[in-house]
């Protein structure tokens, strides 16, 4: 089974550009969760999808940030415009539900540099 | 404000012995904690967790003690391998099931396993 993927790996934009980040979770997962970890700090949540709808976005920063699950399957996470606070590794982490584990899976992580 | 509080930044151990890592909260309404195990590159891997009603779970060479009173949790690694050589964060959520919920998580603390 397929865990979590994260796309790209890595990107480096400049102040004032515009990225998106993708995470496809494992299959069949109704949970999504999209955290930040800016160097030596914690990992800290942004926001949490159930199937398609927001569960959660108490830790999206401002509004530059935007999310999306169309069809309840995989997320985007859109950062416009950059700033250079927004450097960090974005985790993306999928979970089944209440029928399920009780864990969260972590994907890779998308390292962006903003310079 | 941090409300999971990993002080020790990092933890050097002999092989073989014993690797004591140490967690505490603030918010009394986290019910479930959680640990994570991260090598560099790759996302979070879940490894042990522990309820509020518990204060001891122990799978194989982990074992997680919890002090609620204290607001504090350790988790014991023995014997320490190589392979546990890794940054380990402390997690914490407010249902007795880490899957649908945000995760609160600590700065990490990195062990080291001297062979």
């Amino acid at each position: 089974e397929a865990g979590v993927t994260q796309f790209p790996s890595h990107s480096v934009i400049e102040k004032g550009q515009t990225v998106t980040l993708r995470c496809d979770p494992i299959s069949g997962h109704d949970n999504l969760y999209w955290y930040r970890r800016v160097m030596g700090k914690e990992i800290k949540f942004l926001l949490h999808f159930v199937k398609e709808s927001k569960q959660d976005e108490s830790g999206m920063p401002n509004n530059r940030f935007l999310a999306e699950r169309t069809g309840g399957t995989y997320s985007t996470l859109k950062v416009q415009p950059a700033e250079l606070e927004d450097s960090g590794v974005y985790f993306c982490a999928s979970s089944q539900g209440a029928s399920g584990g009780d864990e969260q899976f972590f994907g890779p992580g998308t390292r962006l540099t903003v310079l | 404000d941090q409300q999971v509080k990993q002080n020790s930044p990092s933890l050097s151990v002999q092989e073989g012995r014993i690797s004591i890592l140490n967690c505490d909260y603030t918010n009394s309404m986290f019910d479930y904690f959680l640990w994570y195990k991260k090598y560099p590159a790759e996302g979070p891997t879940f490894l042990i967790s522990i309820s509020s009603i518990k204060d001891k779970n122990e799978d194989g060479r982990f074992t997680v003690f919890l002090n609620k009173s204290a607001k504090h949790l350790s988790l014991h690694i023995v014997p320490s391998q190589p392979g546990d050589s890794a940054v380990y964060f402390c997690a914490a959520s407010p249902f007795f099931t880490g899957a649908n919920s945000k995760l609160t998580f600590g700065k990490g603390i990195t062990l080291s396993v001297r062979p």
